[in-house]
């Protein structure tokens, strides 16, 4: 159970367009989903915090402009990389968690899609 | 500035063996700590958890134990098997009001188990 289905997994685009990556929760309603970028090496960034039907929260430095989040039901949320540039090119995952009730942990574990590999030429 | 830091970028055992793959963090606030196993190409899964009232936790051939005054946790994997390789992510949050602040990952231990 749990699975998060991300989409698409591999994805080409010309700098200055712009790409949109899909994120569902496939047998769970997911209260909040969270968004990665994950450079070579590096330890997994987290971009943003969407909660369904409300305006995700960015972390400091990510531009909300850039990277659009909409998090329109309880099982999708989606990330569009708009007019994309080379730096941009990156391993992108999104990931989501549900209640699991008024004690901690309050949240299940996040489980991850497989994440969206975004190049950008 | 990490807060959580996984200094053992890779780590090779035999088959058979123990792993153990070290995690330290610096942020006094975290309280419920995780680890995940990411293969390539795919999202890391979750492995196991602990939260700060406790010191160990065990399921199957995973254990994490916890070490608060010295902010320092570990996940032992006995006996390590071929499959078990893998990159090995610890993260941390802090459980507030009704729910958990975003994980913290560190930059993952990449495990070879050697046949």
């Amino acid at each position: 159970g749990a699975v998060v289905s991300q989409h698409p997994s591999r994805v080409i685009c010309k700098s200055g367009t712009s790409v949109k990556i899909e994120c569902r929760s496939l047998d769970f309603q997911a209260t909040t989903m969270f968004w990665y970028r994950q450079f070579p090496k590096q330890s997994l960034m987290l971009m943003a915090t969407s909660n369904e039907g409300s305006k995700a929260t960015y972390e400091q430095g990510v531009e909300k402009d850039k990277f659009l989040i909409n998090h329109a039901s309880l099982t999708l949320s989606t990330l569009t990389v708009t007019s994309a540039h080379p730096e941009d090119s990156s391993f992108y995952i999104c990931s989501a968690s549900y209640a699991v009730g008024q004690l901690p942990p309050y949240n299940s574990p996040l489980h991850f899609g497989n994440g969206t590999r975004l190049t950008v030429t | 500035d990490q807060q959580v830091k996984q200094n053992s970028p890779s780590l090779s055992v035999q088959e058979g063996r123990i792993s153990i793959l070290n995690c330290d963090y610096t942020n006094s606030m975290f309280d419920y700590f995780l680890w995940y196993k990411k293969y390539p190409a795919e999202g890391p899964t979750f492995l196991i958890s602990i939260s700060s009232i406790k010191d160990k936790n065990e399921d199957g051939r995973f254990t994490v134990f916890l070490n608060k005054s010295a902010k320092h946790l570990s996940l032992h994997i006995v006996p390590s098997q071929p499959g078990d390789s893998a990159v090995y992510f610890c993260a941390a949050s802090v459980q507030e009001g009704s729910g958990n602040t975003p994980l913290v990952f560190g930059k993952g231990t990449r495990l070879s188990v050697i046949a």
